[in-house]
């Protein structure tokens, strides 16, 4: 079935260090991608999404690129605050209906 | 922004009671949907619904669940025999059209002793 395998966490980081967190999927169709976040408290938000191969979804410095050649939707940002430390969900939605398939989401701790 | 509002932010029951997990979308949503999230564990899909029916379940959502909009704000998801295994945390969502984004509740946990 459709599913999504993301990088184990937690991930630490200094502030403004570069971030990525992997996420690779498997559809038998054409799904869009996104990342959404949880922060503490706080039920989960979209961060960004593509919905075809080679977009790019970007918001608050955060960027992923739909990769159908190695099937994969990595997360970057190029300077981490520690406001971003939160747990970071990939997920995949097919084009036949509305169910999202989540990864098993990834924290994130940013010191400063 | 406006948000989804989930009830009761934490719930402990005993083995084999009826639990009702309470949501209130936003308010010009169409589209509810619940999930579930075991410790540890992966976000899975549990249900949606649409024009008062379900419109897609997994394979979770058996006979022991169900779901309701008894009014014109509410969504609720009813466990009618709870087992240990169905201690998890339990997140509403709602939007507004087919393939819209998604809008979250912080969720409600669920412990059954």
């Amino acid at each position: 079935g459709d599913s999504v395998t993301q990088m184990e966490g937690p991930v630490t980081l200094s502030e403004e260090a570069f971030l990525t967190i992997n996420c690779t999927y498997t559809a038998t169709g054409y799904p869009s991608l996104f990342w959404y976040v949880q922060y503490p408290g706080e039920g989960l938000q979209l961060l960004l999404k593509a919905t075809k191969a080679d977009d790019k979804g970007s918001n608050k410095g955060f960027e992923a690129t739909y990769r159908k050649e190695t099937t994969s939707f990595h997360l970057e940002k190029g300077s981490v605050q520690v406001s971003d430390s939160a747990v970071y969900f990939c997920a995949l939605q097919m084009e036949y209906g509305n169910k999202l398939v989540f990864g098993a989401g990834t924290i994130l701790r940013v010191k400063s | 922004e406006p948000e989804v509002t989930q009830t009761p932010s934490h719930q402990v029951t005993q083995m084999g009671q009826e639990v009702i997990l309470r949501c209130v979308p936003i308010s010009n949503h169409l589209y509810f949907y619940w999930y579930r999230q075991i410790l540890g564990q992966k976000v899975e899909f549990l249900v949606s619904f649409y024009n008062n029916e379900i419109s897609e379940k997994s394979e979770i959502f058996d006979d022991q669940f169900s779901v309701e909009r008894p009014d014109g704000s509410n969504f609720t998801l009813k466990i009618r025999s709870t087992k240990l295994e169905d201690s998890a945390m339990y997140f509403c969502a709602s939007s507004e059209r087919s393939k819209e984004k998604l809008f979250f509740g912080s969720g409600t946990q669920l412990s059954v002793l």
